[in-house]
Parts: C-alpha cells; structure tokens; sequence
C-alpha cells in the first residue's frame, strides 16, 4: 500500500521568495514514483514535475525543483522565486511498481503574499 | 496529448435527487479512467477507477456508482443525493507518455441543498 502525508495545511511566502513543501511518502514497492500537481482555485489539476525513486538526480522543471532524500522517504517541492501566480494548493501523490494508481495526500494552500 | 471532457461544470441539486456526471476521453484508447471527489479545502478521495468497459472498481462505500459504457466514457451516478456527496468531481485517465501521471479533467463542482 502506498501513502502519502503532507503535514502542512497552509503555507505563506513573500513574493520572489523560496519556498519548500514537504511531503513523506510510505510504501514498500521498490521502485515507484512521486509526482507534484498544483491546483489553482480554478480547480484544474496542474502537473509539476516527477520524480522517479531510482533517479540519481533530484527533478527540475523551470522553476520547481524536488528535494529527493529516499532514506528519509521525503521529496519536497521547492518553488524558487515565487510569484502571485503560484498561490494554489500542492499535492504530492506517489505511484507503486506495476500501478496505474496515484495516491494523493491532502495538499497543502500555499499563499504568495506581495 | 490526451483531452477530458468532463460536465456540467456546476450543478445544483436537492437532497434525494438523482445525478449523472459524464466524463469523456480524447486522444486515447482504453485509457484507465478514475473519478475523484474533493470536499472543500480537502484533499482528493478515489471514488472509482476503471480499467477497461464494464469494469469499475470501487474504493470507497457510499450511495454513489459507476459506469463505463463505453471505451472514452466514465458516468458517475447517484439515485438520491445526501448533503455529504456536495464536493469538487475530477474525472482522471493516466497520461500515454511518461511518467504516466494523470490527466484530469476541468471538474463539476457538486452542491447539494
């Protein structure tokens, strides 16, 4: 079984900012993948950016990067940069060996404050 | 790339009405096909997931139900709504390229009054 836990219901950052969101995953597959999706208050379901657990490199896309610590099952998002435009909600969600299934945490609201 | 459709985009039913909310996939074929809800300000809860035409798996017990007619179509249905089954409906098909994440579709947000 997979699982994913994101501790942080709310986050606030000043704009151009950095800011990490943390998410630790469970699951006893050897190999699985972790994804990011953003939520804006459209709704939509916006894919970040993946990472997958036997990569040597941890994942970057412009400006999002995953902080990937396989020992300590964590692979935070850090935004660089932030921008207004980056206040949604994050999901961390993971996929199992042989699974089509994602499994999501419950997000965390990240606010950019001007 | 693949599309999905998914409507009506609000819907605004009473208590004890029915609901149908129609998902369609382009670009695609026989695409695993799921049906998520989202409470307010909550994350997202696998209600079902199909692999195939006649085939849905439940994950959560509740008064609602699935349906895959055919190959790019998902249904979700009820035959009397609760006030807990107001939420936010996201219908997902698994991407054809990697990493084989989901495509979701724009979302009915549901209100039951």
């Amino acid at each position: 079984a997979q699982k994913i836990t994101q501790t942080q219901p709310g986050m606030f950052v000043q704009e151009k900012e950095a800011v990490t969101l943390d998410c630790t995953y469970d699951t006893s597959d050897p190999s699985y993948g972790l994804f990011w999706y953003k939520q804006p208050s459209s709704g939509e379901m916006i894919f970040l950016i993946y990472q997958g657990s036997y990569d040597q490199q941890n994942a970057t896309e412009g400006r999002y990067s995953l902080n990937f610590q396989k020992a300590r099952k964590s692979a935070n998002l850090v935004i660089s940069a932030s921008q207004l435009g980056d206040s949604a909600m994050y999901f961390c969600a993971i996929r199992g060996t042989g699974a089509n299934n994602l499994f999501f945490g419950t997000g965390t609201r990240l606010t950019v404050i001007p | 790339s693949q599309t999905i459709h998914q409507w009506p985009a609000t819907l605004v039913q009473p208590v004890g009405s029915p609901l149908s909310l129609e998902c369609t996939v382009e670009g695609t074929s026989n695409p695993n096909l799921y049906w998520y809800r989202q409470a307010a300000g909550r994350g997202l809860q696998l209600l079902f997931y199909s692999v195939g035409i006649g085939q849905i798996s439940s994950e959560v017990p509740q008064n609602l139900s699935a349906s895959r007619p055919q190959d790019r179509q998902f249904i979700l249905s009820s035959k009397k709504l609760l006030l807990s089954d107001s939420g936010f409906y996201l219908c997902a098909c698994v991407t054809g390229s990697f990493p084989y994440g989901y495509t979701f579709g724009s979302g009915t947000r549901l209100t039951v009054v």
